[in-house]
């Protein structure tokens, strides 16, 4: 079965500090990898994927994520953080294996910038 | 990227009625749905899968009599929460997959709340 692990319920950084938002994922195979952001009583909005490739993987916002096959690890980052960063992230897994698998959500984070 | 839409975005209701909720894929053909559910600060937990023209297969937990998923058309999926009662006022999130492969698309979300 697959599994997502966010270790941190809130993280909080000061504006124009890097930030990094942890995730480790548990699944057989290959995954496919994913971050997403939400804002308050609003759906997911996607950040970016890794499928294969790059272990460093850039995406929308300034956002990028490095994946570590070794440590089964798929942390979120960011070089310099702003306010509204401040959010609910999201990290996804799925497995590569073909079929009607879904996304497996980790229980988010918490992200607080504070000017 | 691909837009899914959702209707209505927030419903209150009373106690023993039922709520219908749709799901639309607007620009792609979604061969498979998926339903989530999402309880204040908390994550996205999988209620069931749909495929187009196919019976949803519901998560462990989920009681398919309460909630009738129906996938009728490559661009509609509808979540029908019968006999609703205070404890199933949530945030229900629907997403759409055109392919085994594909990306999954998220909707932005209903809030229901029941009286």
């Amino acid at each position: 079965a697959q599994s997502v692990a966010q270790p941190e319920d809130q993280v909080n950084v000061a504006e124009g500090n890097p930030l990094t938002v942890k995730c480790t994922y548990s699944v057989s195979g290959n995954p496919y990898l994913f971050w997403y952001v939400q804002y308050p009583n609003r759906g997911l909005q996607f950040l970016l994927k890794y499928i294969t490739g790059d272990n460093l993987v850039k995406g929308s916002y300034g956002f990028e994520a490095e994946f570590n096959k070794s440590q089964t690890s798929f942390h979120l980052k960011k070089p310099s953080a702003l306010v509204s960063d401040s959010a609910l992230y999201f990290c996804a897994v799925r497995a590569r294996i073909s079929g009607n698998t879904p996304l497996v959500f980790g229980k988010g984070t918490r992200l607080s910038v504070i000017a | 990227g691909a837009v899914v839409s959702q209707h209505p975005s927030w419903v209150i209701c009373k106690s023993g009625t039922s709520v219908k909720i749709e799901c639309r894929s607007l620009d792609f053909q979604a061969t498979t749905m998926f339903w989530y559910r999402q309880f204040p600060k908390q994550s996205l937990m999988l209620m069931a899968t749909s495929n187009e023209g196919s019976k949803a297969t519901y998560e462990q937990g989920v009681e398919k009599d309460k909630f009738l998923i129906n996938h009728a058309s490559l661009t509609l999926s509808t979540l029908t929460v019968t006999s609703a009662h205070p404890e199933d006022s949530s945030f229900y999130i629907c997403s759409a997959r055109g392919g085994i492969d594909s990306e999954q698309f998220f909707g932005p979300g209903t809030r229901l709340t029941v009286l």
